[in-house]
């Protein structure tokens, strides 16, 4: 069964608007940790966010926020004024306690229109 | 300083090569990795690593043997070169340890493998 699901292949956002980007879980950890990371064009793996299972407050990185729904098991990223340079694909990621790896999902393609 | 290195960036081979793929990091993890990333960008974990020793062996083919001289090195090689081989292979690190769950990967730029 996909442990991550990103529901959204690509996406279009205007500059300077905000964006979410949805990621959806599924554990049955009680400790489980959840990330996010940037891929641009040029290829490297740029890591934006994390969020804790027992966090109460939702993780915030500059422009980057999670929103974090446990009860619904989602790991949403909110990217507020867009820019050119946040063209890139996003993977939603999740290492639980009981597994020594991260489980990456299969991404969503964002494009940022001037 | 680059936190994750990994050479070469690119490699281009024939069918039935062998070829290494080497990553240092310099980030004082415990925790080192590679990952496969294939054309529809999917990222699959393929090995880790603990201070030397073997953690995780996925379902990967035995042509690909990784191997760990020390804790801030985890090169690959792979043996028999196949077409569908040819991806993007990116090293990872991390710290260890009891909270391991909470730990950031870091990651090397990735090696664009091309067999032909």
């Amino acid at each position: 069964a996909q442990k991550i699901t990103q529901t959204q292949p690509g996406m279009f956002v205007q500059e300077k608007e905000a964006v979410t980007l949805d990621c959806t879980y599924d554990t049955s950890d009680p400790s489980y940790g959840l990330f996010w990371y940037k891929q641009p064009s040029s290829g490297e793996m740029i890591f934006l966010i994390y969020q804790g299972s027992y966090d109460q407050q939702n993780a915030t990185e500059g422009r980057y926020s999670l929103n974090f729904q446990k009860a619904r098991k989602s790991a949403n990223l909110v990217i507020s004024a867009s820019q050119l340079g946040d063209s890139a694909m996003y993977f939603c990621a999740m290492r639980e306690v009981s597994y020594d790896k991260v489980i990456f999902g299969p991404g969503t393609s964002l494009s940022v229109i001037p | 300083d680059t936190a994750v290195s990994q050479t070469p960036k690119y490699l281009v081979t024939q069918m039935g090569n062998d070829k290494s793929i080497k990553c240092e990091q310099n980030l004082g993890h415990d925790t080192m990795y590679w990952y496969k990333q294939d054309s529809k960008k999917f990222l699959k974990i393929m090995f880790s690593y603990n201070n030397k020793e073997l953690i995780i062996n996925e379902t990967v083919p035995n042509r690909f043997s990784p191997k760990s001289p020390d804790k801030a090195h985890l090169n690959l090689h792979i043996n028999s070169l196949e077409l569908g081989d040819s991806a993007v292979y990116f090293c990872a690190s991390s710290l260890g340890g009891d909270r391991a769950f909470k730990n950031i990967q870091y990651f090397g730029a990735g090696t664009r493998l091309s067999v032909l």
